[in-house]
Order: structure tokens, then sequence, then C-alpha cells
């Protein structure tokens, strides 16, 4: 099956401070999804973002579909971005499954 | 729409127990997954519905574990007899349609952490 992987696992930043997280995956996809998942286990959408480039306040993503990887850049960091960042894949001309990385694990000190 | 519902929260059970987690999907949605969340294997697809069907049950890791969706609005996972090694939390998700043929997103319910002691 398809693999995700997500870099780097874990990352500490002081507030204020930006960052680049990356997803790599291994085959051609249609669906690729940021999620956050926060201190009280929530998912959050962040992003659906199988291509191109999309921004959200601080947050930003950026696929390059032909070179199978996506990075998502968080700038001006905040205590409350702390959490686990998640990167979904679904697999062209596969069936309707979203497979997970292992997620970066963003701690954010004030 | 208030969002994907799960419940219970958290649920306690002892071993050999019955254990039913119960979903509700936003409405209109046609696809519904349960996932399972681990801290060795990460958030795993057990099952998904389309239009209330089973499509795919290859993720759900023992015969202890069923799902049922009886309608558009509402879907269970039960674990039967419930094992300390299926403490975890148990992620519904819905779609509006499937990931392969159009562009949509997955929305995740808050979760049901099981704790089987």
């Amino acid at each position: 099956g398809i693999q995700v992987e997500q870099s780097p696992p874990d990352l500490i930043l002081q507030e204020g401070a930006n960052s680049t997280l990356r997803c790599n995956f291994s085959d051609s996809v249609n669906n690729l999804q940021w999620f956050h998942q926060n201190p009280w286990g929530q998912l959050i959408n962040l992003f659906y973002i199988p291509s191109g480039t999309k921004q959200n306040g601080r947050l930003s993503a950026t696929t390059v579909a032909t070179e199978r990887y996506s990075l998502l850049y968080i700038s001006s960091s905040q205590t409350t971005d702390s959490g686990v960042y998640f990167c979904a894949v679904a697999l062209q001309g596969g069936s309707e499954k979203l497979v997970f990385g292992k997620g970066t694990k963003l701690t954010v000190n004030p | 729409d208030a969002g994907v519902i799960q419940s219970p929260r958290h649920e306690v059970t002892e071993m050999g127990q019955e254990v039913t987690l119960r979903c509700k999907p936003i409405s209109g949605h046609d696809y519904l997954f349960w996932y399972r969340q681990t801290m060795m294997r990460g958030l795993e697809l057990l099952i998904y519905f389309n239009n209330n069907v089973p499509i795919d049950d290859s993720g759900m890791p023992e015969d202890r574990f069923s799902a049922k969706m009886p309608n558009a609005s509402f879907s269970t996972l039960k674990i039967q007899p419930s094992e300390p090694r299926d403490s975890a939390v148990y992620f519904c998700a819905s779609s509006l349609v499937g990931f392969v043929k159009a562009n949509t997103e997955a929305f995740f319910g808050q979760g049901t952490r099981l704790t089987v002691v």
C-alpha cells in the first residue's frame, strides 16, 4: 500500500518562530489533507490540497504532486499551534481509503 | 451542521464486556469511516460505508469487531468481547463523496476514548 512519511517527528519552537513540516508519499494521490490534532485529541481540518498552494492566515501548504511531497508552513507560531500535525492521502485509482502518516508533534513554548 | 457526533466520549469497561460506540455523520454525507488511533499503529482505517453499505472492512482487526449503518444518520462499532488491547481512541469520520473520484474532505468526530481493564 501507499507509504506516507512525515518529518520531522518532533519539533520544539519558541513562540514567534516559523516552521516547515514535510509529508512524502510513495505513489500518485487523488486527495491530500493536513490535519491538526490538538492537545484534547480533536482532529481539525487544515487544508485539502492534492496539488498547488493554499494559505489560511499564518498557515500555508504546498503540494508538488509530481514529486510526491507536501509542505505545511506555520509562521509566527503560537502556543495554541501545539499538537500533532497529520498528513493523509488517498491513492489515485485506489479505494476510498485515507491513509495517515505518523504525524509531526509540535510544541510551541512561550 | 454540528459536525460528526460521537458518543460516548469516554468509555471504561471490563475485559469481556460488550462495547458499542456510536456515530452520527454530517447530514448529506455519503461516506462514513471508522478509524482507530493507538500509539503503536497511529491512525488506521477499520471500515468504511458508502450509502449505508459496508464497502471495505479489511481493517477490522478481528471477528470481535463489527460495524453497522442502519440508516444514513447513524452507525455503530461494536466490540464483543472486549480485550485490554482494544484500548484506543476510536474516530468516526464522514465525507460528502468518495476520495478517489471527486474533491472532498473527511471530517472527524471528537473520538471515543476506550479503556478496557
